[in-house]
């Protein structure tokens, strides 16, 4: 059950994009199309931005968006505004059992 | 409007035992696996446990398992962590979680071991 691989920040300006990675192994990450991400700001519960890879929850700004490529996936944030600043975790399926999950070590998305 | 409201934190000394309760509510309990996650002061998420709609299927972190115990209770729309044998380390705030992608949390129960 090791964490995923996050940055532990990443920053840019107000309009820009970046893109988050979230790197596991085969077991996880690359064995199946169950990643989610989630926006975390202080003091408050997560929030789902991404399920099953790519797909956005409803009420969820079409400027998110995920994708996955081998055992690494990625969470793309266009046009950066300042409430996108936020810790974003990634958590993915394990091949341990159906209910068992992992998640990624954080990031800290700094808006400039 | 979907909602978690856990409750049964508080200060415990190590080597007690506690336990949880997640209230939820708008929405079909018994349809959805639910989860329980914790996040350490200052640290990142952590998968604590799972169980299935039915309690058919559970599963636990390395890190809880043999101390830990999750149970659901349908009729109550209620889910439980009971934690025995609380260590420091298990000190967090303790969130519920719906469905297998986590698309609602409570607010969170924070758990402090210390003596």
């Amino acid at each position: 059950q090791s964490a995923l691989t996050q940055p532990a920040s990443v920053s840019g300006s107000p309009g820009q994009s970046i893109t988050i990675s979230c790197t596991g192994t085969s077991s996880d990450v690359g064995g199946y199309n169950y990643v989610s991400w989630y926006q975390q700001h202080p003091g408050k519960a997560p929030k789902l931005m991404i399920y099953d890879v790519s797909n956005r929850p409803s009420g969820v700004s079409n400027r998110f968006s995920g994708s996955k490529s081998g055992n690494t996936a990625s969470l793309t944030i266009s046009g950066l505004q300042a409430e996108d600043e936020a810790d974003y975790y990634c958590s993915s399926y394990t091949s341990s059992s159906t209910l068992e999950r992992v998640f990624g070590g954080g990031t800290k998305l700094t808006v400039l | 409007e979907v909602q978690l409201v856990e409750s049964g934190g508080g200060l415990v000394q190590p080597g007690r035992s506690l336990r949880l309760s997640c209230a939820a509510s708008g929405f079909t309990f018994d349809d959805y696996a639910m989860h329980w996650v914790r996040q350490a002061p200052g640290k990142g998420l952590e998968w604590v446990s799972g169980i299935s709609w039915n309690s058919g299927s559970i599963g636990y972190a390395d890190s809880v398992k043999g101390r830990f115990t999750i149970s659901r209770d349908n009729a109550k729309n209620s889910l439980y962590l009971q934690m025995n044998s609380l260590r420091a380390e298990d000190t967090a705030l303790y969130y519920c979680a719906k469905d297998d992608d986590f698309d609602y949390w409570g607010q969170g129960t924070l758990v402090t071991v210390s003596s």
